[in-house]
């Protein structure tokens, strides 16, 4: 139990189907993340958010639409995913701040038919 | 870009056995992060070192920094089966240490 839940846990869409995922923490943390990781690659991040404002967007395509509502809550929103997007997509969190280790959730695998 | 590469990529060992594993970056490491991943899981903190010449241990698990070389070892003493899973080394990508990149991973397996 690290304190960081997604849901669900796994997910089956079409390439036109809306989905989204859910993460949420409970551990006082004021930034998250969205990462994802592929076979046989690093993981990759995607976005970050520091109390509730997205700082970081790592040229992720449209198609994933994130979302802040408060700082113990993230959304990942998918429409039109590509077959490519399927993967294991974890959300962590943190102190906001430097050097502050992130804590993972378990992510949720993504499979694009 | 700033990128980590770990060595081995996969590694069996005899339960009872030493291990290490290695990380090194690309570029100046201004905070390093080792974290263990079971397949298919997240990801569990393990450590985090900050500067050269810092070591730190967590049960039979050791990491050390290498600041000059850039580069960061995790030590396992006594391997257990429990010690079984990805090991994943991450690293600040900028010096406020507000973003992680991550190297590909070490997949431990420990044969009893």
């Amino acid at each position: 139990e690290t304190g960081v839940t997604q849901t669900p846990r796994h997910l089956v869409m079409g390439m036109t189907n809306k989905k989204s995922l859910k993460c949420e923490q409970h551990l006082g943390h004021n930034a998250m993340y969205w990462y994802k990781q592929s076979a046989k690659k690093p993981l990759e991040l995607m976005f970050v958010y520091n109390f509730k404002e997205q700082t970081e967007n790592n040229s992720v395509p449209s198609r994933f639409s994130p979302e802040c509502p408060n700082s113990s809550h993230l959304f990942l929103h998918l429409h039109t995913l590509q077959p490519e997007d399927s993967a294991l997509y974890l959300c962590a969190s943190s102190q906001a701040g430097m050097r502050q280790p992130q804590h993972f959730g378990d992510g949720t695998r993504l499979s694009i038919l | 870009s700033q990128e980590l590469e770990q060595s081995p990529q996969s590694l069996i060992v005899q339960e009872g056995k030493n291990l290490t594993i290695n990380c090194t970056s690309s570029k100046t490491l201004y905070g390093l992060y080792w974290y263990k991943q079971k397949y298919g899981e997240g990801l569990i903190f393990l450590m985090m070192l900050q500067k050269g010449g810092e070591e730190k241990s967590h049960e039979k698990i050791t990491a050390k920094l290498d600041e000059k070389k850039q580069q960061s070892s995790l030590h396992i003493t006594a391997s257990q089966p429990s010690h079984a899973g990805i090991y994943l080394c991450g690293a600040d990508s900028n010096q406020a240490g507000t973003a992680l990149i991550f190297g590909k991973g070490t997949t431990l397996s420990v044969s009893s």
